[in-house]
Formats: C-alpha cells, structure tokens, sequence
C-alpha cells in the first residue's frame, strides 16, 4: 500500500457519460497530480493541484476537470466520455510542489481503470 | 516542453541475464528517478538519484546520475521473472518543479 488512495478502481461506462475518480494522497503531501495511461502508452501528465490550488496543466481536454478540496483529497472529473478516453488513471501525491521546495518524489496510487463502450 | 528519450523502448531476455536501459535528454536535470511499474498497478519508485556522477544500487539494481546532468542508466543484474514491467526514468529540472517522464522500457524474462 502506497498511501495515496484511488477510487473506485474499475468503472466502466457509456459514450456521453460523466464519471468522476477519486484521490487522496499520502498523509503530509500537499501536492497532487493527475496522470492518464493509454494502453501500452507512457504517463501522460493531465494536472497538477498544490494546497488546494491548481499549480500546473498539462494535456488536459477541456472535457475534464479536477479540484483538490481543503482535506487535500482531490477529484478528477471526465465528461462527454469518448472510447478513446478508456485508459488507467493514475493520481500521484508529492510533499512538494513550489518552486524551491525540494526534489519531487512521486508515491502513485493503483489507479483507476476507466473503459468506455 | 522537455523531453526524455527512454531507450529501449522494449527488451526481452531470459532469466539470469543482466539489463542495461537509459534516458537521455538535452536538458539538465538536478534529480532522476527509477520507477517499475507492474501489469495494472501504478508506478513504485526505485532509485531515486540526487548527485552528478551518484551511483546507487537497490538489491539487484543499480542507477546512475550522468557527469553531463543530462542522463541516467539503471542496470538490473541476474533478472528474474518478476522483474517483468514496464520501467520510467523521470528528471527534475529544478527544485519543486514538476517531474518529467520517459516513455518507459517494457521489459520481458522469459524463465
């Protein structure tokens, strides 16, 4: 166990649904961040939340959006679900996340396991 | 944005030999870190490197930082079947900034 917990861990759904999945990081860490897996692709970096704030975006389609809460646990929001949107989505947790703060060692959670049909 | 350039991008070997992978970038890097990930769970760090010219070893394996700034290599000695996964590099520019990614090296022992 990573400490950093992702709900649920299965979901499958239909086109044009809205799921959200779930996150809380390890106990301490302030940052959280969101990752999306393709099958038999690398990590690709959706979005960065830092105390609550939004810190950093990456290649995050407009039909997602994410929000860290004030207990630090973080949701990840996909709307208007597409096949190509069937990936693992993993969520990873950093004790930092501001310029200066240190090296940034990422704990990931199991990840979520989104299929679309 | 900066990008690492993990190779190989696969490799499949038998048990009992040794594997060499690296990541290589045109950018300097203060930290990098190793992660495996097994089949259908998330990334678990390795090694993580904070020094030019740091050698480090974890049991079987073994990283290290590049004199250049702009490389790693993790070696894996005598593999066994579970050293199966798929292996990242990841590079930190500058401290507290976000980690950067290679696009991993699927690595298969056949026992």
């Amino acid at each position: 166990d990573s400490g950093v917990t992702q709900t649920p861990k299965h979901l499958i759904t239909a086109t044009g649904q809205r799921v959200t999945l779930r996150c809380s990081p390890r106990s301490g860490d302030l940052s959280v961040y969101w990752y999306q897996q393709s099958l038999d692709q690398g990590l690709q970096f959706l979005i960065q939340y830092y105390n609550g704030e939004e810190r950093a975006k990456g290649n995050i389609l407009e039909r997602f959006s994410a929000q860290q809460f004030p207990d630090l646990h973080s949701e990840l929001n996909l709307s208007s679900l597409e096949l190509g949107d069937s990936a693992l989505y993993f969520c990873a947790s950093s004790v930092v996340g501001l310029a200066g703060s240190g090296a940034n060692v990422l704990t990931f959670g199991a990840g979520s396991r989104l299929t679309v049909l | 944005g900066q990008q690492l350039n993990q190779s190989p991008q696969s490799m499949f070997i038998q048990e009992g030999e040794d594997v060499s992978m690296n990541c290589t970038s045109s950018s300097i890097f203060n930290t990098w870190l190793w992660y495996k990930q097994d089949p259908g769970e998330g990334p678990v760090l390795l090694i993580a490197l904070y020094k030019a010219g740091e050698l480090t070893s974890n049991g079987r394996l073994t990283a290290q930082f590049g004199i250049t700034r702009k490389d790693s290599f993790l070696n894996i000695s005598a593999s066994i079947p579970s050293d199966v996964g798929i292996y990242f590099c990841a590079g930190q520019q500058a401290s507290g900034s976000r980690l950067t990614f290679g696009e991993g090296t699927q690595l298969t022992v056949n026992p």
